[in-house]
C-alpha cells in the first residue's frame, strides 16, 4: 500500500520570501505519479504541480516548483515570492500507474504573513 | 483547465430525510469519478469510485446502502445520502478525472458540498 506523508502540520512565512513545504512516500511500483494541492479556505481544491515519476526534471509552474528526489521517495514544493493569497491547506498526493484513485498526506497549512 | 460543478454548495436538511449532490464535469468527459468526505482541518478520505455506467466501488467501512452513488453519463455522478442523520455532516468533495489518456491521472475538484443535518 502507498502511504504519502506531510511532516509539517503548520507552517508561516512572509510575503514574498520563499517557503518549502516537505513531502515524502512510500511505495513498490515504478510507475507513479505526485502532486500537489491547495485548499484555500473556499475550500475549493486546486492543482498546483504534477509531476510524473519518469521524468528527471523537476516540474515547476510560475512561482511554485518542486525538487523530486525519486531515490530518497521525497517531493517538496517550494513557493518563491509568497503571496498572501497562497495561504491555503497544502497536499500533497500519489497515484499509481496501477492504482484508480489518489492517495493524499495529511497536509500543511501554509499562511503567508503580510 | 478542466472545471467541475457540484450542487448543491451547502444544505441543511432534517434527520431522516435523503439528500441528492451532483457532481458535473463542464468541458470534459469523465469515465471516472470519486466521492470524497472531509471533516475540519483533515485530509481527503475517499468514500467511494464512480464508474460511467457500472456500479460504483466503495471504501472500507463505507455504507453502500446508506451513500448511493450513480454515474449515468460521462458529465454527471450523483451522491445521494439516506436517511441522514447528524453524524453524517461533513464536506462533501467530488472529483473527476479526465478520459483523455494526456491527463489520465489528473484528478479536476469541485468545489464541495456542505451537509448539515439538523
Amino acid at each position: 500500500a502507498q502511504t504519502v506523508t506531510q511532516s509539517q502540520p503548520e507552517m508561516s512565512v512572509q510575503e514574498a520570501e520563499t517557503v518549502t513545504l516537505s513531502c515524502t512516500y512510500d511505495t513498490s511500483e515504478s510507475n507513479y505519479y505526485l502532486f500537489w494541492y491547495k485548499q484555500p479556505p473556499s475550500r475549493q481544491m486546486i492543482l498546483v504541480i504534477r509531476q510524473e515519476a519518469y521524468k528527471q526534471q523537476n516540474a515547476t509552474e510560475n512561482r511554485f516548483s518542486v525538487n523530486f528526489q525519486k531515490a530518497a521517495k521525497s517531493f517538496s514544493l517550494k513557493i518563491s515570492d509568497s503571496q498572501l493569497g497562497d495561504t491555503a491547506m497544502y497536499f500533497c498526493a500519489f497515484h499509481s500507474g496501477s492504482a484508480r484513485q489518489l492517495t493524499f498526506g495529511s497536509g500543511t497549512q501554509l499562511t503567508v504573513l503580510p | 483547465g478542466a472545471v467541475v460543478s457540484q450542487h448543491p454548495s451547502r444544505v441543511i436538511c432534517k434527520s431522516g430525510t435523503s439528500v441528492k449532490i451532483e457532481c458535473r464535469s463542464l468541458d470534459f468527459q469523465a469515465t471516472t469519478m470519486f466521492w470524497y468526505r472531509q471533516f475540519p482541518k483533515q485530509s481527503l478520505m475517499l468514500m467511494a469510485t464512480s464508474n460511467e455506467g457500472s456500479k460504483a466501488t466503495y471504501e472500507q467501512g463505507v455504507e453502500k446502502d446508506k451513500f448511493l452513488i450513480n454515474h449515468a453519463s460521462l458529465t454527471l455522478s450523483t451522491l445521494t445520502v439516506t436517511s441522514a442523520h447528524p453524524e453524517d455532516s461533513s464536506f462533501y468533495i467530488c472529483s473527476a478525472r479526465e478520459q483523455s489518456t494526456g491527463s489520465r491521472e489528473t484528478q479536476y475538484f469541485g468545489p464541495g458540498t456542505r451537509l448539515l443535518v439538523l
